[in-house]
């Protein structure tokens, strides 16, 4: 496995303002993921990262409203702008290790956001 | 389209008894399909694999593909097994999942 970090753990931010959050992880990965748990929701895959080249979105999430990097293997963070109390959701981190069975994914602690 | 179905979002089983989390899957290709679970306060862990058919904390899940059904057993749940479960279906070779909407599974002493 590996270990999966992610910051910050929480937030509480106003509408209208922009987080980025961070995600680490201290192996070798393949493939980087973001997903969205709105309450009470199963998780929702976000965007692929790709590292060196633009995320790719999936069908209702737009590069402007959740703009991510990923400039090296290990590394990469996902913001959420111009945010609204609808984005209050935990946001996660999802990795496939490089060298481990194929497709199966590790997840971080993933970061709980309210916005109010 | 693909799509992960469990169709109860809350399971309650006495200790010692039996229990099986419902997962459907539709997909069009060759499914490959996972279990997770998450316990109080800790992150979302694959509990399991179809592929690796193997047996995990006593837990086992068969793929049916004529019922397009992957469910999850378990003969003798423990109080320690209360968590929440997500059947996932990988959609591509690209590693994206689709999650099923999750069971609240409680064993009661």
């Amino acid at each position: 496995s590996a270990v999966i970090s992610q910051k910050p753990s929480r937030d509480i931010c106003q509408r209208g303002t922009s987080l980025t959050i961070q995600c680490q992880v201290d192996s070798q990965v393949t493939m980087m993921f973001w997903y969205r748990q709105q309450p009470g929701q199963s998780l929702t895959l976000i965007a692929t990262a790709n590292q060196g080249s633009e995320a790719t979105y999936e069908s209702g999430f737009v590069i402007d409203k959740f703009p991510i990097s990923r400039p090296n293997l290990t590394f990469s963070t996902l913001t959420v702008s111009n945010m609204s109390p609808e984005d209050s959701s935990i946001y996660l981190c999802s990795v496939v290790i490089a060298g481990v069975a194929s497709h199966e994914q590790y997840f971080g602690p993933g970061t709980r956001l309210t916005v109010t | 389209a693909q799509r992960v179905t469990q169709p109860e979002k809350l399971l309650s089983v006495f200790k010692g008894a039996p229990v099986e989390l419902k997962c459907n899957y539709s997909y069009s290709g060759s499914p490959e399909l996972f279990w997770y679970v998450q316990y109080s306060r800790q992150r979302l862990q694959l509990l399991l694999r179809h592929i690796s058919r193997e047996s995990i904390k006593g837990f086992t899940a068969d793929l049916n593909k004529g019922e397009t059904s992957f469910h999850l057993k378990k003969p003798f749940a423990q109080e320690e097994d209360s968590a929440m479960y997500y059947c996932a279906l990988l959609r591509t070779s690209y590693g994206k999942l689709t999650f099923g909407q999750g069971t609240i599974l409680t064993v009661h002493p």
